[in-house]
């Protein structure tokens, strides 16, 4: 079991928006670490989204967005395209071990 | 441009330990706050962390795997080993190296990776 909590699924349709949250915990998202996304197409390997809470890394479209509150951060992605199905996966730090890594158990994305 | 690749056995068999190499480019270990390390990821399931071994020489490890675990650097070769002692089926994985950036935490670039399966 993940220390981050991610929906198993979402869906939608094209140009329709979605939203995947993440829900960690005092001792992670809530202590003050950042919040990262990733996207992995099947088969590849996963793919820098979105670091440090809601930033976006050059050549990642502007219909991908995130934020960050509390113990639980979310990933919004409009403007849904075909190319847009994938997993994502959030991950963050914890304080029981500072510098390492958790992962949310990840989001598989459908469009329909 | 900054690469990462894996390279070791495809298969392993119980009990056996595992070597995996990462071979890197484009960057140096020895930049104050770059890590090296791996992340795994059961066929169909999440992604799970092992370690990283960061430019000071310091290593952190998964707590859950950590008496299994070793990650050394040749900052000479920019090549980064993993060894995983006591191998069982349920570590059959794809095993991904990949880089650390910064103090974010974020892993900013993965090698393509590679399928380890166990079994006799």
């Amino acid at each position: 079991q993940s220390v981050l909590t991610q929906p198993p699924s979402v869906s939608g349709a094209p140009g329709q928006r979605v939203t995947i949250s993440c829900t960690g915990s005092s001792s992670n998202i809530g202590a003050g670490y950042d919040l990262h996304w990733y996207q992995q197409i099947p088969g590849t390997a996963p793919k820098l989204l979105i670091y440090a809470n809601n930033n976006r890394p050059s050549g990642v479209p502007d219909r991908f967005s995130a934020s960050k509150s509390g113990t639980s951060a979310s990933l919004a992605i409009t403007g849904l395209q075909a190319e847009d199905e994938a997993d994502y996966y959030c991950q963050s730090s914890d304080s029981s071990l500072p510098a390492s890594v958790i992962f949310g158990g990840g989001t598989k994305l459908t469009v329909l | 441009q900054i690469t990462l690749k894996e390279s070791g056995p495809t298969l392993v068999k119980p009990t056996e330990t595992l070597t995996l190499t990462c071979d890197f480019s484009g960057f140096s270990l020895s930049t104050y706050g770059v890590g090296v390390g791996w992340i795994r990821q059961p066929p169909g399931k999440a992604l799970e962390w092992l370690g990283f071994i960061f430019w000071d020489g310091e290593g952190r490890y998964s707590p859950s795997l950590k008496s299994r675990l070793a990650i050394t650097r040749d900052t000479s070769e920019n090549r980064v080993v993993l060894t995983m002692t006591d191998m069982d089926p349920v570590d059959t994985a794809t095993y991904y190296c990949a880089r650390r950036g910064g103090n974010s935490g974020f892993i900013d670039f993965w090698g393509q990776g590679t399928l380890v399966t166990v079994s006799s």
